[in-house]
């Protein structure tokens, strides 16, 4: 099966910092990996995402990072705002099977 | 446009009481979820529905069915309703960026407690 686990449950960052969360999987042949953020009382949302043919993916103010050698993801948020804290969960979607599995979380807290 | 709507939105159940939570999608998507959401636990899935007419065990399927009744309808159903089934649950339906890509579009979640 897959397991995808976050590295730190909270994390906080002052008020136009970078953030990086980071996240691992265990299957070697997952291929698609997405991020998502669920602010408080709501359902999570997509963010971005990547395919194993890529190492790194852009979005605005956000970049998800893939280390397929060690298995391992990581979203990076420029210039953190308010508007940024949230729990962050990072997601594999296995095509063969349609199984959508999610990590625990890390919650970010920006700092003023 | 309602995106996906889960009903009810909050309920209470003595251990041993039946209920079952209601889940439409609007969006034409094929592919529908159950998840669960505990503190520190994450999202973990219960079941899905690849398409209509089909349903597969998630994670955390124990305690649980499910019902697909037509391509819009995703239900998930407690029969004997334990405290270890107090959570929130979520559910979402999958757009396909790609055959193989995907991003999901969640309800607003039911909080179920029960005691």
């Amino acid at each position: 099966g897959e397991s995808v686990g976050l590295h730190l449950p909270t994390l906080s960052v002052q008020e136009g910092d970078n953030s990086i969360i980071n996240c691992a999987y265990s299957n070697s042949a997952s291929d698609y990996f997405i991020w998502y953020k669920q602010e408080s009382g709501k359902g999570p949302q997509f963010i971005i995402d990547i395919r194993s043919n890529m190492d790194k993916r852009q979005g605005q103010r956000v970049t998800v990072l893939l280390n397929k050698t060690v298995k391992h993801l990581s979203l990076q948020i420029a210039a953190t705002q308010p508007g940024d804290s949230a729990v962050y969960f990072c997601a594999v979607f296995l095509s063969g099977t349609y199984k959508y599995i999610f990590g625990t979380g890390t919650r970010l807290k920006v700092l003023a | 446009n309602a995106g996906v709507t889960q009903t009810p939105k909050f309920q209470v159940l003595k251990t041993g009481q039946s209920m079952t939570l209601q889940c439409a999608q609007d969006m034409n998507h094929n592919s529908m979820y159950w998840y669960r959401q505990d503190p520190g636990m994450g999202l973990r899935l219960i079941y899905y529905s690849a398409s209509e007419g089909t349903t597969d065990k998630g994670e955390v399927p124990n305690g649980y069915n499910v019902s697909r009744l037509n391509k819009r309808e995703f239900s998930l159903r407690l029969e004997s309703a334990a405290p270890s089934q107090t959570s929130v649950y979520f559910c979402a339906s999958l757009y396909h960026r790609t055959v193989n890509t995907g991003e999901l579009f969640f309800g607003e979640g039911s909080r179920l407690t029960v005691l």
